[in-house]
């Protein structure tokens, strides 16, 4: 099965903990993206990333973090700094020739 | 700024009346449009671009760069079309940042 993979589907983290919510793609995509969904406000830019080795800030980058070691994967740290992490996260990578994005199914962050 | 406005939260129409859902952006430059979909239980997808210039599922969207309005239409809604609809914009050369609208739910009602 191809696309676009997040685990895992539902999170559920203390306050004051960090954690990662995984990315994978076996799309061969160079571009990934990390977005939040909150209700009444669309998707947020988080980070994104145009090659291994490389990212950039979205709108809404205070208090989490990316890496990108490898093309297939670009995992999200969610870290305590993160004034109100509850919601809705969604991944996705962008194919080149046509500018199109794919996403993944998400993962729900609920902080307790 | 860079921004896309989706003034309708909700939607709501009968099945077989017009649908069009608005957009209109501000982006300094050349944006390449597009709206993205989400039905029930599914992956967020893309509908349709500016580029292509193409109907999809009976939807068309045309790009007024004098109004920097891409709105959505469809003349005879159906109940499937019931979703929720983006519209988003990107760069078109080095950085290609997506900029969502906020959504607007469409309900179609039988």
């Amino acid at each position: 099965d191809g696309g676009i993979t997040q685990s895992p589907k539902y999170l559920f983290r203390k306050e004051g903990q960090n954690v990662t919510l995984s990315c994978e793609q076996n799309l061969n995509h160079d571009a990934m993206y990390w977005y939040r969904q909150d209700p009444g406000q669309g998707l947020r830019l988080i980070y994104y990333s145009q090659i291994v080795n490389d990212f950039q800030k979205g709108d809404i980058a205070e208090g989490y973090s990316v890496s990108r070691e490898k093309k297939e994967s670009f995992p999200l740290t969610v870290t305590s700094a993160q004034k109100n992490p509850t919601a809705f996260y969604l991944c996705a990578s962008r194919e080149s020739s046509y500018n199109e994005q794919f996403f993944g199914p998400g993962t729900r962050l609920t902080v307790l | 700024a860079q921004r896309v406005t989706q003034p309708e939260k909700l939607l709501s129409v009968f099945k077989g009346a017009p649908v069009e859902l608005k957009c209109n952006y501000s982006y300094s430059g050349s944006p390449e449009l597009f709206w993205y979909v989400q039905y029930s239980r599914q992956r967020l997808q893309l509908l349709l671009r500016h580029i292509s210039r193409e109907s999809i599922k009976g939807f068309t969207a045309d790009l007024n760069k004098g109004e920097t309005s891409f709105h959505l239409k469809k003349p005879f809604a159906q109940e499937e079309d019931s979703a929720m609809y983006y519209c988003a914009l990107s760069g078109t050369s080095g950085t290609y940042k997506y900029i969502f609208g906020t959504g607007t739910r469409l309900k179609v009602l039988a």
